[in-house]
């Protein structure tokens, strides 16, 4: 199956600091990739759709300005969290599919992020 | 109204039985159903998709659709205790590729 490669996969930041989080298509295209947070004992929510070359969708309720998305190529979307609290404090989990409609979705590694 | 629900569980199942798990989803027009496995700790791995009313078998796991009912399940036959973990359905609706999740089932299986 296709592989999707997330950057890094744990990391710890102290209040106040950005975080970037890296995700990458390895051996296909992707122009769309998804980025999920989740809680412990809880579901993937989707946060935002990333969009080769124009902006991100973000979903209801989610920072635009705190959490920036950039989709530089058809092979690497972003996320970058910024000045993190220790509510950011999520696993983080990009996708991307193949094909349109109808095909699965192929996750990252997933980013265990702490913020002390 | 949740676009996707399931029973969040814990379903405790002895050494092989069959556990069943079910899905329902809101959106009529959905068009791929998609069960996935998520360990603690670890991002979900895909077990099932199903683009079509009635059912699909891979091995010990078979997924049910009924797009009537807007109820999609999965059934695992012999279960192991390394099925024991949370099983999200998840939808792709029409207009787009995003993947919508539902809230997960907890499954225990007791040696």
């Amino acid at each position: 199956g296709a592989v999707v490669s997330q950057h890094p996969s744990r990391v710890i930041c102290k209040s106040g600091t950005s975080v970037k989080i890296e995700c990458r298509s390895l051996d296909f295209q992707a122009t769309t990739m998804f980025w999920y947070r989740q809680f412990p004992k809880q579901s993937l929510m989707l946060m935002a759709t990333s969009n080769e070359g124009s902006k991100a969708t973000y979903e209801q309720g989610v920072e635009k300005d705190k959490f920036l998305i950039n989709h530089a190529s058809l092979t690497l979307s972003t996320l970058t969290v910024t000045s993190a609290h220790p509510e950011d404090s999520s696993f983080y989990i990009c996708s991307a599919n193949l094909g349109t409609g109808g095909t699965e979705a192929f996750f990252g590694q997933g980013t265990r992020l702490t913020v002390v | 109204q949740k676009e996707v629900e399931q029973n969040s569980g814990p379903l405790s199942v002895p050494e092989g039985a069959i556990a069943s798990l079910n899905c329902t989803y809101s959106d009529r027009g959905s068009q791929s159903f998609f069960w996935y496995r998520q360990y603690s700790g670890k991002s979900p791995e895909l077990i099932m998709f199903i683009y079509s009313n009635g059912d699909k078998e891979d091995g010990r796991f078979t997924a049910q659709l009924n797009k009537a009912s807007q109820y999609v399940s999965l059934l695992i036959r012999d279960s192991q205790p390394s099925d024991s973990a949370t099983y999200l359905c998840a939808v792709i609706k029409t207009s787009y590729d995003k993947v919508i999740f539902g809230p997960g089932t907890s499954l225990s299986v007791i040696p």
